[in-house]
């Protein structure tokens, strides 16, 4: 049981350049997320996923686009990287949120832009 | 947007109970009080959770005060490996998971 990894670990990017940050998730959750985490701070919502086919925006997702085409998976897209998205990813799965469910963080992605 | 308030920091011995505390001025009654931990270079993780009363599980013991307005993780016997930084978090079925600055706790041997 592996529960949510994220691919890559680590990346860097130059200005402009576009990725995909895949996150897997194998305990069958309907929700899951994406935060980013700048140096020194917390956790940031980017956007999330309540069930398959579905997005939403979070906090700060401008310059990122999210896809759910699996239920087991959940991807980051950066269409044109700007050193300001230099940050670790982490991705995050659970069961529907109602206050008692607790979500499960995958390990992180390193970006670095240049 | 319901916000908690914490330390910054706080310094624990090896192996002495450490009491971490949480501001939740802005609670309502729905909402649980939940604490996750982020380790070094990991994810955070989740480590318990509350409505009212007081819960304990392997991991740690949560107080939670009779208004809700302040809970407090408690560690038992702290570690070295218990070094992390300690988010708590207000949380019910209409809100993400939103992540405050934490509290950064420091084990010394």
């Amino acid at each position: 049981n592996a529960g949510v990894t994220q691919t890559p670990k680590f990346r860097v990017l130059k200005t402009g350049q576009s990725m995909t940050l895949l996150c897997a998730q194998d305990m069958n959750h309907e929700y899951m997320y994406w935060y980013r985490q700048d140096p020194g701070m917390g956790l940031r919502l980017i956007h999330y996923s309540v069930g398959e086919g579905t997005t939403a925006k979070g906090e700060v997702p401008d310059g990122y686009n999210v896809s759910r085409l699996k239920k087991q998976n959940f991807l980051l897209g950066l269409e044109s990287a700007a050193p300001s998205q230099t940050s670790v990813y982490f991705c995050a799965s659970s069961y529907p949120l109602d206050g008692r469910t607790e979500a499960f963080f995958g390990q992180g992605t390193r970006l670095t832009v240049v | 947007d319901a916000k908690t308030t914490q330390p910054n920091s706080m310094e624990s011995n090896e192996e002495e109970p450490v009491h971490l505390p949480c501001n939740h001025s802005t609670i309502s009654g729905t909402d649980y009080i939940h604490w996750y931990r982020q380790l070094p270079s990991q994810g955070p993780e989740y480590v318990i959770h509350g409505l009212t009363s007081n819960v304990n599980n392997r991991m740690a013991s949560l107080a939670i005060a009779e208004d809700r307005k302040s809970s407090t993780l408690i560690l038992h016997r702290a570690t070295l490996r218990d070094a992390a930084v300690y988010y708590c978090l207000n949380h019910n079925a209409g809100n993400m998971l939103t992540f405050g600055g934490g509290t950064r706790l420091m084990v010394k041997p």
